[in-house]
């Protein structure tokens, strides 16, 4: 039961052009959302969240949006650099939880 | 400001062979901690998560095992590996008591032959 989907395994852009990442969730329990990048051999790192509470929250290139009633959240990244290029994991958490539940990612590559 | 060690970075082991792998973090007290594999191509499964010493919660059946002997140490263990056990294992921390921000250390791969 993938309570968090990205249905995009990989994603190729232009430098300096938008990339928009998305993700979906089932569980409307979920109230904040993560998202994590990921180089190979590494462990993640966090980018940037945002609470339910909100539509939107935005940190320097990276701006998260969030659509409660259609369950979906994406990552826009602008512009995108070559440095980007890596594997993006969307998570969810919810009240009271302890937990992450992360989706399959999503491979960015940023062309120069 | 906090840090996570995880070790080994690599580990090759036989089939049947013991397995242990350590987690510590540093410049926090009471953390919860994470045990994640990532498995190759997949995302990342939680494996077992704890808000103290001695509690442990398990998140997925297998013949693997966590211990939290002390605040800032986690364990992996397992008696017998499989070759279902490769991957990519991930230790994270979080503040205790909240659902924010997992910090991840820097995974240990390991290969089951």
């Amino acid at each position: 039961d993938q309570q968090v989907k990205q249905n995009s395994p990989s994603l190729s852009v232009q430098e300096g052009r938008i990339s928009i990442l998305n993700c979906d969730y089932t569980n409307s329990m979920f109230d904040y959302f993560l998202w994590y990048k990921k180089y190979p051999a590494e462990g993640p790192t966090f980018l940037i969240s945002i609470s339910s509470i909100k539509d939107k929250n935005e940190d320097g290139r990276f701006t998260v949006f969030l659509n409660k009633s259609a369950k979906h959240l994406s990552l826009h990244i602008v512009p995108s650099q070559p440095g980007d290029s890596a594997v993006y994991f969307c998570a969810a958490s919810a009240w009271l939880g302890n937990k992450l539940v992360f989706g399959a990612g999503t491979i960015l590559r940023v062309k120069s | 400001s906090q840090t996570i060690h995880q070790w080994p970075a690599t580990l090759v082991q036989p089939v049947g062979s013991p397995l242990s792998l350590e987690c510590t973090v540093e410049g926090t007290s009471n953390p919860n901690l994470y045990w994640y594999r990532q498995a190759a191509g997949r995302g990342l499964q939680l494996l077992f998560y704890s808000v103290g010493i001695g509690q442990i919660s398990s998140e997925v059946p297998q013949n693997l095992s966590a211990s939290r002997p002390q605040d800032r140490q986690f364990i992996l263990s397992s008696k017998k590996l499989l070759l279902s056990d490769s991957g990519f294992y991930l230790c994270a921390w979080s503040l205790y008591r909240t659902r924010y921000e997992q910090y991840f250390g820097p995974g240990t791969r390991l290969t089951v032959t």
